[in-house]
């Protein structure tokens, strides 16, 4: 089984709005990152959070971890046409990454 | 600096043949991870090659095989295909140890087995 799962799978939201997608683990880990997709293409790497870290921002991402409750979010803020993709976060485990089934967002211009 | 780069794009194959995807990773990385993501789904480990031997593997069948070549570029084989290995195979790139550093992926090669 997958280690990280994202909630929702699917979220739609007007341009402008903000969007949260959460993730959730089922170990410890070194690590967590998030990436994008557009449509089948390949990934693109957003962020990269440690464990020792509890909040990290990149432009108008803001990721935060709590390594207690195994979960991560990820929030967009003032999101716009392009940010329309599929979000995952991926965990580490003995040097291996474990991807969720993701979140599919939709922005809505 | 080129990114990671895949090829082929596209391939099609019948079952029971066997496939050779290529991968070339960013510039300065050294170590290559290989994934398959199927439809709708999230990119699932097949293995992790560093200083050309395989250092990882996820939960694929031997049919599954590959190599790092010394200047760390990367081929995935597949053999006895199968419908099943229709997918987005995806490699990616990274400096060792992998747990501490970004990994960053290649466009990918779209299977189809028919």
């Amino acid at each position: 089984s997958q280690q990280g799962e994202e909630d929702p799978q699917a979220l739609s939201i007007q341009e402008g709005e903000n969007a949260t997608m959460n993730c959730s683990y089922k170990t410890s880990i070194n690590n967590l990152q998030w990436y994008r997709q557009n449509s089948g293409r390949g990934l693109v790497h957003l962020i990269l959070i440690r464990s020792n870290e509890r909040e990290k921002h990149s432009g108008r991402l803001r990721v935060t971890l709590d390594t207690s409750k195994k979960s991560s979010s990820l929030l967009i803020t003032a999101s716009r046409a392009a940010d329309t993709a599929s979000y995952f976060c991926a965990t580490d485990r003995s040097n291996q990454f474990y991807f969720g089934t993701g979140t599919s967002l939709t922005v809505i211009p | 600096d080129a990114g990671v780069t895949q090829s082929p794009t596209h391939l099609i194959k019948t079952r029971g043949q066997q496939v050779t995807l290529r991968c070339s990773p960013k510039s300065g990385h050294d170590t290559v991870s290989w994934y398959q993501q199927a439809l709708g789904q999230g990119p699932q480990f097949i293995f992790q090659y560093y200083e050309e031997e395989e250092r990882q593997r996820g939960n694929f069948p031997d049919r599954f095989s590959g190599h790092q070549f010394p200047n760390y570029s990367s081929e995935l084989n597949v053999n006895a295909l199968l419908l099943g290995d229709s997918a987005l195979y995806l490699c990616a790139s990274s400096l060792t140890p992998v747990a501490y550093n970004e990994q960053f992926f290649g466009p990918g090669t779209r299977l189809t087995v028919l």
